[in-house]
């Protein structure tokens, strides 16, 4: 079975440019989460989907960070404009109601400079 | 709010010595807790889960962790460690029930031959 697909892996930009992340969860799998993990924590929850439906997005710094999953299976995750704090990685996860957990992608780890 | 606190931020060992990390999980109601381990350059991996039932759960890797409810605490050990499991430990607890996972801010295992 084909794990969570993430891409890229790596992106170096400057603050003030936008990037994307795109992200294809396991397939089947109607629940899709984007985490946000900065060096030295733990990943930290950015949004949630349901199908092509956001469930949580509490978290998500709405001015500058968009998402939207539009058939329900793959994932974009923006930013527009980057800041410095935003150097992290970016984890995809995606689940099922039957797996009852969460399988992780590789990530992708951007800097900004 | 619901949370889970990790208080050995790095923790080296010797190879083929016994291993605790230590989870404490703040009051609520049956917790749903997790151990998830990240290599470097690899994906986060789930160790093993704990929802209900025996307080000693199995996991992979010749993990263990035990639940205590009377010291809120959900430890993670293994008996004996291999140079394979240096790695960031976290301990998850999902807020809802419904696969909302909260991350503490992990354990850095170091292993010295």
């Amino acid at each position: 079975e084909a794990g969570v697909a993430q891409s890229p892996r790596y992106k170096i930009i400057e603050k003030r440019q936008s990037v994307a992340f795109w992200c294809n969860p396991i397939s089947g799998h109607a629940t899709l989460y984007w985490y946000q993990q900065i060096l030295g924590q733990g990943p930290k929850l950015l949004i949630q989907f349901q199908n092509n439906g956001v469930v949580d997005d509490s978290q998500l710094p709405k001015d500058r960070f968009s998402a939207e999953r539009l058939k329900g299976v793959d994932s974009t995750l923006k930013i527009q404009p980057a800041k410095l704090e935003d150097s992290a990685v970016y984890l995809c996860a995606s689940s099922s109601v039957l797996a009852a957990r969460q399988f992780f992608g590789p990530g992708t780890r951007l800097t900004v400079l | 709010a619901q949370s889970v606190t990790q208080p050995d931020i790095h923790i080296t060992v010797s190879e083929g010595a016994s291993l605790e990390l230590r989870c404490n999980y703040s009051y609520g109601a049956t917790p749903y807790l997790f151990w998830y381990v990240q290599s470097p350059g690899q994906g986060l991996q789930l160790l093993l889960k704990y929802f209900s039932g025996d307080t000693l759960v199995q996991g992979i890797k010749g993990f263990e962790a035990e639940f205590k409810r009377s010291q809120s605490s959900f430890n993670l050990r293994k008996p004996s460690v291999h140079w394979s499991d240096a790695a960031e430990y976290f301990c998850v607890r999902d807020q809802t029930g419904a696969n909302n996972l909260f991350f503490g801010t992990g354990t850095r295992l170091t292993v010295i031959p």
